[in-house]
């Protein structure tokens, strides 16, 4: 089946980097856009950015530009969301989400990763 | 940007009830619209997609409708499964965005 395996939980220090990882399985890796989205303690959703793992190329959301970086390892099926600079403000989980429709690039999502927690503190 | 406004952000209702969610868009988008479930600690579940059609294997007692504008979410007869927070998305243009949620709790 289908499926989005993370990484496990992050404790980082403001002005750290977190890289957070996203093994997908059961379908053709190139064929769907992968999302990340992430919601802060008792908050909503929020969308990041979406990566083409058949190509490289990202979108961010702007308040991301110049912060986040999404990478995508073909060899392993997982892609990568690297946030710079973190402040306490980024604690939150963090889901990778595949897009649904194969090529379509705004999307809507299923399956989700399972989170990744970060905690951002001194 | 494209807003979405959710309401309520919070109802209480008991098993068995009709329960309507609305979204409401800050511009048009047709019906590139998404309904999720989530449940404390878990991750979101696709319900609804294309403002109306069901996902596979979701209760037919979620339906949703609209478009352009306006969007509800409506379960027919609520279940104790069913109490957890909604989300509308859009995924018209970019950035894609989320309503805040519709949290529903047992009455």
């Amino acid at each position: 089946q289908v499926q989005l395996v993370q990484s496990g939980a992050e404790v980082k220090k403001p002005g750290a980097s977190v890289k957070v990882s996203c093994k997908a399985s059961g379908y053709t890796f190139s064929s769907y856009y992968l999302h990340w989205v992430r919601q802060a303690p008792g908050q909503g959703l929020e969308w990041m950015g979406v990566i083409d793992p058949s190509g490289d190329s990202t979108i961010y959301a702007q308040k991301f530009q110049g912060r986040v970086t999404m990478t995508r390892d073909t060899s392993t099926s997982t892609v990568y969301m690297e946030l710079n600079s973190l402040r306490s403000e980024d604690t939150a989980v963090y889901y990778c989400a595949r897009g649904v429709v194969r090529g379509l690039i705004a999307n809507w999502f299923d399956p989700w990763g399972q989170g990744t927690l970060l905690t951002v503190s001194s | 940007d494209i807003q979405l406004t959710q309401s309520p952000s919070f109802l209480s209702a008991s098993v068995g009830d009709r329960v309507t969610i609305t979204c409401r868009a800050s511009q048009g988008i047709s019906t590139d619209l998404a309904w999720y479930q989530q449940k404390p600690g878990k991750a979101p579940k696709l319900l609804i997609y294309a403002a109306s059609t069901l996902q596979s294997a979701v209760p037919s007692r979620f339906s949703g409708s609209g478009s352009g504008t306006e969007f509800t979410l409506t379960i027919g007869s609520l279940q104790p499964e069913d109490f957890a927070t909604y989300y509308c998305h859009h995924f018209n243009n970019f950035p894609l965005t989320f309503g805040g949620g519709t949290k529903v709790e047992i009455k």
